[in-house]
């Protein structure tokens, strides 16, 4: 267990529908980074919120969006879905230090039917 | 550009058996090197991180190797076991400020056969 949780774990939806992805960072972690893992494809980083502030984005659609809250929690939202969007998405948090490690959630996968 | 390259693409192997992953990179400037096991569904556990200065370091049946030089790093597995059957992936981290932005390679999936 990595300390950090992710809702739902599956989540399956319609096309052009909109759907919210949620992320708690590990206790003390300030950074929150989001990625997406399509189907037999590497992990493509979206983007890294740290402490409330985005500071870093991927190849993330804008279509896509993310906040992270004061209580530090993250959510990632979807829209305009499209088949292409099925995945599985997964949060990493962090804090800052000579590895700056990265510890995964166990995923969200988002089924577009 | 920034890439990391693994090799095989996958891998099967018996039992007992041990084996090596491979993984090449071209990222600069460099910060560290790190190897995720990822079981299928599942996110990526750590299994190792090594920075420039270090050139080997073992987790377990998991040894991992740097050579920052020719800029390849390997994963030895020893005495394979059937909980090894998983998507093996090198992650390079580049300094760009505090980002901690990462370079993920394909990865590799092994399978352990009885």
């Amino acid at each position: 267990d990595s300390g950090v949780t992710q809702t739902p774990k599956h989540l399956i939806t319609a096309t052009g529908q909109r759907v919210t992805l949620r992320c708690s960072p590990r206790s003390g972690d300030l950074s929150v980074y989001w990625y997406q893992q399509s189907l037999d494809q590497g992990l493509q980083f979206l983007i890294q919120y740290y402490n409330g502030e985005e500071r870093a984005k991927g190849n993330i659609l804008e279509r896509f969006s993310a906040q992270q809250f004061p209580d530090l929690h993250s959510e990632l939202n979807l829209s305009s879905l499209e088949l292409g969007d099925s995945a599985l998405y997964f949060c990493a948090s962090s804090t800052p230090g000579l590895y700056n490690e990265q510890f995964f959630g166990p995923g969200t996968r988002l089924t577009v039917l | 550009k920034n890439q990391v390259e693994q090799s095989p693409q996958s891998l099967i192997i018996l039992e007992g058996k041990n084996c090596t992953l491979q993984c090449n990179y071209t990222v600069s400037p460099f910060s560290n090197l790190r190897w995720y096991k990822q079981d299928t569904g599942r996110g990526p556990v750590s299994l190792t991180i090594m920075t420039f200065s270090e050139n080997t370091k073992s987790n377990g049946r998991y040894t991992a190797t740097l050579d920052a030089d020719t800029k390849q790093s390997s994963l030895h597995i020893t005495a394979s076991q059937l909980s090894d059957s998983a998507s093996y992936i090198c992650v390079v981290s580049a300094i760009y400020s505090n980002t901690g932005k990462l370079i993920f390679g394909q990865g590799t999936t092994l399978q352990v056969k009885p």
